[in-house]
């Protein structure tokens, strides 16, 4: 069963504006969460994490945040940048057991 | 350079032929990890190991084997690759286990026929 979701497959945006992406979870173990960002023929790579005791994390551009009561985290890109175009992974782990969203396609257009 | 590898990148071979990929990591991490990607399905964990003859299942470990008698080194092995194994393979090694940020290898696509 899919634990971690990410419902939309893709989403595009303009250059210099917000991008949200949304991931929503079932397994109320989980007690951390990352996001992972993945350009073609490369590995992922890491982006942003939050704790489940937090609501809110930011990293420059980045922004994770956490409503544990609907089970749902979204990433906030702000502005958003062509380079930002790659798919972004939603992953969620308790006790070293990792499950991952099956991922968003962001386009940011010029 | 820090880095995570895997051998080979690419593989074609046939059902029931054993085959071995290589993971290593030079960071001296503790934690490593195979996942597999499949389209709608994102990445899913096979197995990880937190250290030296330490190893887990993960969500989907059935077909797989691993072992971990160096801490740098964590192989993946498919004693008889089915085609429901074709998929694109990804190790990753970090400090801390899955709390921490993963550094994932270039990945391997294997395709079984």
């Amino acid at each position: 069963d899919q634990q971690v979701k990410q419902n939309s497959p893709s989403l595009s945006v303009q250059e210099g504006r917000i991008s949200i992406l949304n991931c929503d979870y079932t397994n109320s173990m989980f007690d951390y969460f990352l996001w992972y960002k993945k350009y073609p023929a490369e590995g992922p790579t890491f982006l942003i994490s939050i704790s489940s005791i937090k609501d809110k994390n930011e990293d420059g551009r980045f922004t994770v945040f956490l409503n544990k009561s609907a089970k749902h985290l979204s990433l906030h890109i702000v502005p958003s940048q062509p380079g930002d175009s790659a798919v972004y992974f939603c992953a969620a782990t308790y006790n070293n057991d990792m499950r991952f969203g099956a991922g968003t396609r962001l386009t940011v257009k010029p | 350079e820090a880095q995570v590898t895997q051998n080979p990148r690419y593989l074609i071979t046939v059902t029931g032929k054993k085959l071995t990929v290589t993971c290593s990591q030079n960071m001296n991490h503790e934690y490593m990890s195979w996942y597999r990607q499949d389209p709608g399905l994102g990445l899913r964990q096979i197995y990880y190991s937190m250290n030296v003859e330490v190893t887990d299942k993960g969500d989907v470990p059935e077909g797989y084997k691993v072992s971990r008698k160096e801490k740098r080194n964590f192989p993946l092995i498919l004693e008889s690759p089915s085609p429901n194994q074709t998929s694109l393979y990804f190790c990753a090694s970090s400090t801390g286990g899955s709390y921490n940020e993963q550094f994932f290898g270039p990945g391997t696509r294997l395709t079984v026929l």
